[in-house]
Formats: structure tokens, sequence, C-alpha cells
């Protein structure tokens, strides 16, 4: 079947423009992860959405960066007035997690990379 | 804070050998660790899950062993070949985080020579 996709694949902004990077998980997957990456690092938390709710967005770096998934499937992640440190690869996972104690794999996305010029 | 640490940063092999990559967590309360491959402008493709209840998965030529009482676990990769070029990358599921958040080290690269 489909696997996570994302879109633009690639995105060039000059400093100041505003970005929304798409997210289109796997079909029935409860749960939805933004991560960032930096050149030669791995990827870090951004924020996550169990349907619609956005249960947690403590890796958001700043009030510029905000996340909606309004009817629980894509998901939209939005910077504002890009900065040249915002320039990385962002991956949007899903997974099957509802709750509970058991954990479910998470699959990932190709990642938006996005230059700030 | 649960900090995952790999060594080493890069790794560059003559085919044919084993391959070890090591991946240490300073949290053991995880609910498992999950090892994923990275091509050059790619994304993750997940290799192997092991859960906090077992010591390790295979599959195929690769082997993950966990420890959780020591913080780590390794990945092992027999007969290494070119195709197995690539980054590693190993992420912790923290059993605090609210729906199951990744917490990743910074990745081996490898790199296999004919």
């Amino acid at each position: 079947g489909a696997g996570v996709s994302q879109s633009p694949r690639y995105k060039v902004a000059k400093r100041g423009q505003d970005v929304a990077l798409r997210c289109d998980p796997i079909s029935g997957h409860v749960s939805l992860f933004w991560y960032q990456q930096a050149l030669g690092q791995g990827p870090e938390f951004l924020t996550y959405f169990q349907n619609e709710a956005q249960l947690d967005k403590s890796g958001l770096p700043s009030d510029r960066f905000f996340a909606e998934r309004p009817e629980g499937s894509v998901s939209t992640l939005k910077i504002q007035r890009t900065q040249q440190e915002d320039s990385a690869v962002y991956l949007c996972a899903s997974s099957l997690f509802r709750g509970g104690t058991v954990s479910y794999e998470q699959y990932f996305g190709p990642g938006t990379r996005l230059t700030v010029t | 804070k649960q900090e995952v640490t790999q060594i080493p940063a890069a790794l560059s092999v003559p085919e044919g050998e084993n391959l070890v990559l090591n991946c240490s967590f300073t949290d053991s309360a995880i609910y498992n660790l999950q090892w994923f491959r990275q091509d050059p402008g790619k994304g993750l493709t997940s290799l192997l899950l092991i859960q906090s209840s077992q010591r390790e998965q295979t599959s195929g030529r690769l082997n993950a062993s966990l420890d959780k009482s020591s913080g780590r676990s390794t990945l092992y990769i027999a007969a290494s070949q070119p195709g197995d070029s690539a980054t590693y990358l190993c992420a912790a599921h923290m059993i605090k985080a609210a729906g199951n958040k990744l917490t990743f080290g910074g990745g081996t690269r490898v790199l296999v020579k004919p």
C-alpha cells in the first residue's frame, strides 16, 4: 500500500517568507509526528498528533512554527517568517499507536528539504 | 532527558566484513528501540524494532540486540555489501513521552568498499 508522502520534496524560501509543508500519512494511522533533521544530525522531535488533537508540541523551536491536522488525516507544518536556521529536512511519520503501553512502529516519509536563503 | 549516542560517527569497511554499530541511551524507561537506515536525500527506512521485553531481533543479515540495564543496543550486519552503505540511526521510544515520541542518535555513516 501507499506509504507516507510529503510535499513539496524541496523548498527554497527567502528569509522572511512563510512556508507550508504537507504530510499525507498512511491511511488509518492514528498518530502523526513531525521531526526536524539538520545536516549531519539525527532527527529531532517537533510535534505529535493523535487524530486531530495535537498532544505534544514541546519540540517546536519557536512560535513561528505551527502545525495542524484538522480532520485527523493530512497534516501541515507552517513556518512563518523563515530564518536561515530553519534550513533542514522536515520529516513526517505515522503509526498505529493509540495509547496505553503498546508502542507501534513509526513509518517515515521522504522528507521536505527546506533551504532558507 | 533521554540522550541517545551512536559511536562511531563514521565507519569504512571492505566488502564482506561484518559491521558492528553501537547505540547507547541514558534512560532505560523505554518501550522499545528502533533501528533505521537513511540513504542520502531520502527518508528513514525501518530495519528492526526491539521491544523492551526482548533481548534481540533478527532479519536476514541484520541482528539487533538490546540491553536495557546497561542502556545499550548493537546492530550487527553480517557479510557487508556495497549496497549497505548508508547512515544508520537508532531511536528510543520513551515510556514517559506522550504518544510514542522517538529520540534519535546522531547516526553512523557507513561506507562499504568493493
